[in-house]
C-alpha cells in the first residue's frame, strides 16, 4: 500500500515567486493535515482537511497561503508571493479519522528554501 | 507561546545503555501524547502514545511514562540501539481540538558504539 506521498522533495525559488506544494494522501483516508516545521524550531499545524472541507484552518499564517483539496482526493498548498520566512519544511499527513493518530501517517515532507 | 516543550536539544547515549527523553507541557486540557521518531529526509512515523487516564505505556524496548501533576511525560529506550539514532518529537492533542497535534522542538539522539 502507498504511504503519502508528497511532491517535490525540495524546492528552491525567489522571494516573490510562486510555489505550489501537493499531497497525495493513503487511499481513503478523509482526513488531510498540513504541518511546517522550520529549521529547529517545532512542527507547526497548518490545516486540516475533511475531504474536501477544511475542518480547521486556524494555523495557516497568512493569506499568501493557499490549501486546497478539490475531490477530496490529493491536496495542494500554494504560496504566493513567498517569503524569506516561509522557508521550512511542509509535511502533509493522513488519517482515517481525526482522533486516531496512531493510523496517521506522515509523508517525507517538502523542503521549502526561498532566497 | 510554547505548549510541548523538548528542552534537551540532543543527547548522545551508548548502545546498550537506557535513553531518556523529556517533554513538558503547558496546557492542562492535553489528554492523549504522542512520540514519534524521524529519520532525515523523511517524515515524523509514530513510536508510541500514552492516554491521559495512564501513567505508564509499553511497547517492547520503548516506555513512556506520563506524570499528570508535573505535566510531564519522558520516552525510555532500553537497550538502545544504534537504529535508534533520530530526532524524537513529543506531541499531544486534546478531546476540543482531535484535529491537530502539538510538537515540541525535538530531540536529536544519538546511539554510540
Amino acid at each position: 500500500e502507498a504511504g503519502v506521498t508528497q511532491f517535490p522533495s525540495h524546492s528552491v525559488i525567489e522571494k516573490g515567486q510562486t510555489v505550489t506544494l501537493r499531497c497525495d494522501p493513503i487511499s481513503g483516508h478523509d482526513n488531510l493535515y498540513w504541518y511546517r516545521r522550520v529549521m529547529g524550531k517545532e512542527i507547526k499545524f497548518l490545516l486540516h482537511f475533511v475531504k474536501e472541507s477544511k475542518q480547521d484552518e486556524s494555523g495557516m499564517p497568512n493569506n499568501r497561503f493557499l490549501a486546497e483539496r478539490t475531490g477530496g482526493t490529493y491536496s495542494t498548498l500554494k504560496v504566493q508571493p513567498a517569503e524569506l520566512e516561509d522557508s521550512g519544511v511542509y509535511f502533509c499527513a493522513s488519517s482515517p479519522s481525526p482522533w486516531r493518530w496512531t493510523e496517521a501517517f506522515f509523508g517525507q515532507g517538502t523542503r521549502l528554501t526561498v532566497v | 507561546d510554547q505548549q510541548v516543550k523538548q528542552n534537551s536539544p540532543s543527547l548522545s547515549v551508548q548502545e546498550g545503555r537506557i535513553s531518556i527523553l523529556n517533554c513538558d507541557y503547558t496546557n492542562s486540557m492535553f489528554d492523549y501524547f504522542l512520540w514519534y521518531k524521524k529519520y532525515p529526509a523523511e517524515g515524523p512515523t509514530f513510536l508510541i502514545s500514552i492516554s491521559s487516564i495512564k501513567d505508564k505505556n509499553e511497547d517492547g524496548r520503548f516506555t513512556v511514562f506520563l506524570n499528570k501533576s508535573a505535566k510531564h511525560l519522558s520516552l525510555h529506550i532500553v537497550p538502545s540501539q544504534p537504529g535508534d539514532s533520530a530526532v524524537y518529537f513529543c506531541a499531544a492533542s486534546y478531546t476540543g481540538t482531535a484535529s491537530k497535534l502539538t510538537f515540541g522542538t525535538g530531540t536529536r539522539l544519538q546511539v554510540t558504539l
